[in-house]
C-alpha cells in the first residue's frame, strides 16, 4: 500500500539536544512538506521541498533544518536553537505543486523534557 | 496576514442535526478548495474539495458550497454523527497557477457532536 510514514510516533528530547524526525513516502510524490501544529494555531509550514536536493523555508523555519537527498525521504531536524520545540509535527506529500491536496503522515509528538 | 480564515474555533452540534462549518478567504486567485478532517494525535485526512468553477460539491453526508463573490465556503454535514467529532481544516490553493507552496490552511474548527 502506498502511503507516508512518520517515525517515531512519540519522541522525547532533553533541552539543548538536536533531534531528527523521519518522513518517508512511497507515493512517488514530488513535493514534501513539514508542518507544526500547536493548540489554536492550526497548521504552520516549516519547510517544503518541490524536488530532490531543493527545499524552501516556510513561515516558521527558524530552529529547524531539512534535507532532501532522495525523493522518498524528507527528514526534519529540530535543533537546540528552536526555542519552543514541544509540538505535534506533521509531514505531507503531494504531486508537484500540491494544489490538488496533500497526503499526510500520522504525525510525531515531540516533547522536550 | 491570514489568507484563509476559520472564525469559529469550535462548534457544538446535536447528533442527527446539520453541522455547518464556515471558511473565508481573501485571495481572489485561489481556485481550488479542500476540507480536511483531523482526529487528535493523527494526521489530517482529505474529506472533500471543490473547484472554483463550481458552487457545490456533494459526497454522501458532506456537501461543500462555494460563494466566490463573497469569498466564502462552507461544509455541511448532515446528519451529524458522533464520529464526526474532530478538527476540520479549510485549505485553498492556486493550483492552476502552480502555487509554489501548495495549500494555505485555516486554523481549524473543532466540531463536537453531542449525543
Amino acid at each position: 500500500d502506498g502511503g507516508i510514514t512518520q517515525s517515531p510516533k512519540y519522541l522525547f528530547r532533553k533541552e539543548g539536544q538536536n533531534v531528527t524526525l523521519s518522513c518517508e513516502q512511497n507515493l512517488n510524490h514530488d513535493a514534501m512538506y513539514w508542518y507544526r501544529q500547536d493548540p489554536g494555531q492550526g497548521l504552520r509550514l516549516i519547510y517544503y521541498s518541490q524536488i530532490v536536493n531543493d527545499f524552501q523555508k516556510g513561515d516558521i523555519a527558524e530552529g529547524y533544518s531539512v534535507s532532501r537527498e532522495k525523493k522518498e525521504s524528507f527528514p526534519l531536524t529540530v535543533t537546540s536553537a528552536q526555542k519552543n520545540p514541544t509540538a505535534f509535527y506533521l509531514c505531507a506529500s503531494s504531486m508537484s505543486g500540491g494544489g490538488y491536496g496533500y497526503t499526510f503522515g500520522s504525525g510525531t509528538r515531540l516533547t522536550v523534557v | 496576514d491570514q489568507q484563509v480564515k476559520q472564525n469559529s474555533p469550535s462548534l457544538s452540534v446535536q447528533e442527527g442535526r446539520i453541522s455547518i462549518l464556515n471558511c473565508d478567504y481573501t485571495n481572489s486567485m485561489f481556485d481550488y478548495f479542500l476540507w480536511y478532517k483531523k482526529y487528535p494525535a493523527e494526521g489530517p485526512t482529505f474529506l472533500i474539495s471543490i473547484s472554483s468553477i463550481k458552487d457545490k460539491n456533494e459526497d454522501g453526508r458532506f456537501t461543500v458550497f462555494l460563494n466566490k463573490s463573497a469569498k466564502h465556503l462552507s461544509l455541511h454535514i448532515v446528519p451529524s454523527q458522533p464520529g464526526d467529532s474532530a478538527v476540520y481544516f479549510c485549505a485553498a490553493s492556486l493550483h492552476s497557477g502552480g502555487g509554489a507552496d501548495g495549500l494555505t490552511f485555516g486554523k481549524g474548527t473543532h466540531l463536537i457532536i453531542q449525543p
